[in-house]
């Protein structure tokens, strides 16, 4: 069974920092392309970024307001996958999902997400 | 970035009845490779987004046939031939062929 564990959300202070982790166990995590994607309270979904296999060449990519700010890493031994927010704003609060996904099969997981809250 | 415009934004719909939500698209969704990566998720209230289609039409294992996706370029609609209790939720379109990837605003489906 495919499962994905987010952890290490919070409240933090504007201007302030939080990582983010991602358990992963179930499927080749190695092979798999991974994505954070978050939902502010009452809002729709919003792309933070994915990270591609190292065999696809490991790179990441980032939706523009988190660009800078945000770095996404993973750890393959451990099937780990993180999210380094930094320079966190007001505009960062919400809920932070861990999510996998093939575009050609049936193949789409998600966490169940992690709150951080972004307040003085 | 992609603009994706769903329509409408919130759907009153008896039981047993059939619903209907359409995707607009800011270009063209055909990738190079001849796909077209538009995506449905369904989201129910408290609970994560699951996916229900992918590729326009493929419905994801266990999704219920009354489920259905069509469409093509910009233009794309999800359907349920009859809506049932546990269908009540929002519901995004997502496009995966420009990054960053975008989401719709999401359709509301209640029960009337």
């Amino acid at each position: 069974e495919v499962q994905l564990v987010e952890s290490g959300g919070g409240l933090v202070k504007p201007g302030g920092s939080l990582r983010l982790s991602c358990a992963a166990s179930g499927f080749a995590f190695r092979d798999a392309w991974m994505s954070w994607v978050r939902q502010a309270p009452g809002k729709g979904l919003e792309w933070v970024g994915r990270i591609v296999s190292k065999v696809d060449g490991g790179t990441t990519d980032y939706a523009a307001p988190v660009r800078g700010r945000f770095t996404i890493s993973r750890d393959d031994s451990n099937n780990m996958l993180f999210l380094q927010m930094n320079s966190l704003k007001t505009d960062d609060t919400a809920v932070y999902y861990c999510s996998t996904r093939s575009q050609v099969t049936s193949f789409d997981h998600w966490g169940q997400g992690t709150q951080v809250t972004v307040s003085s | 970035d992609v603009v994706m415009t769903q329509s409408p934004l919130s759907l009153p719909v008896a039981l047993g009845q059939p619903a209907s939500i359409s995707c607009r698209s800011g270009q063209s969704l055909l990738y190079s490779d001849g796909h077209t990566y538009l995506n449905w998720y369904q989201q129910r209230p408290g609970q994560s987004p699951r996916r229900l289609i992918y590729t326009v039409s493929d419905r994801d294992s266990g999704v219920p046939d009354r489920f259905s996706g069509s469409g093509s370029g910009t233009d794309f609609t999800l359907k349920i031939s009859r809506v049932e209790a546990e269908d009540v939720g929002t519901y995004y379109c997502m496009q995966g062929t420009h990054w960053p990837y975008t989401f719709g605003q999401g359709t509301k489906l209640e029960i009337k």
